[in-house]
């Protein structure tokens, strides 16, 4: 069965700052990798998506790569401003027959301190 | 403008009262799911459906029905709510044509008292 991890749980950083959030998963067999926001108490908001046959996804100051060999995936924030505090999900879709399931990760919350 | 709505997005209930929690996209979307989210679990897939009059069990489908009777239109259904059944709801829809992206709602919080 799919696992997604994401580390850290938490991570706070000063306004300005690039940072990294990892996202790892256990079977290589997936359809692609969508990466989400959610504000608290909100909906989920699509940010990148990656499907199974791409390395990488870029949206204004986001970029999204995907290793799926080594079950991995990154999400890229450069610039980081105080409106980018959020959780931040990825969840994965497996590429078998009948996989119509989204596995996530348990999220990376993110403050951006001013 | 595209979306996905619920409603209702508050809901505050006693046990064994029957709910039923809609979802509606106009996207055309033939996929549709339901998921509930709970700290410390993250989002768990409960029911989902492939197209009019297809579903299937998610991962947590105990306590909860769906029916699937027009393409834009998805509707959660608790016959007889429990306390373990208060959770943040979201309704899920995508189209496999494009990527299968997920378009989510934006949540229905269900207390179960």
């Amino acid at each position: 069965k799919q696992e997604v991890t994401q580390i850290p749980a938490a991570l706070s950083v000063p306004e300005g700052e690039n940072l990294v959030l990892n996202c790892s998963f256990t079977d290589s067999a997936i359809y692609n990798l969508q990466w989400f926001r959610q504000d608290p108490g909100k909906g989920l908001t699509s940010l990148l998506l990656i499907q199974s046959s791409q390395r990488e996804q870029t949206s204004g100051r986001l970029n999204a790569s995907l290793d799926k060999s080594s079950g991995r995936s990154t999400l890229y924030i450069a610039a980081s401003q105080p409106g980018d505090s959020a959780t931040y999900l990825c969840a994965v879709k497996g590429s078998g027959a009948g996989s119509y399931q989204l596995t996530f990760g348990k999220g990376t919350k993110l403050s951006v301190i001013p | 403008e595209a979306q996905v709505t619920q409603n209702p997005r508050y809901l505050i209930t006693v046990t064994g009262k029957k709910l039923t929690v809609t979802c509606s996209q106009n996207m055309n979307h033939e996929y549709m799911s339901w998921y509930r989210q709970d700290p410390g679990l993250g989002l768990r897939q409960i029911y989902y459906s492939m197209n009019v009059e297809v579903t299937d069990k998610g991962d947590v489908p105990e306590g909860y029905k769906v029916s699937r009777k027009e393409k834009r239109n998805f509707p959660l259904i608790l016959e007889s709510p429990s306390p373990n059944q208060t959770s943040l709801y979201f309704c899920a829809s995508s189209f496999p044509g494009r990527g299968n992206e997920q378009f989510f709602g934006p949540g229905t919080r269900l207390t179960v008292l």
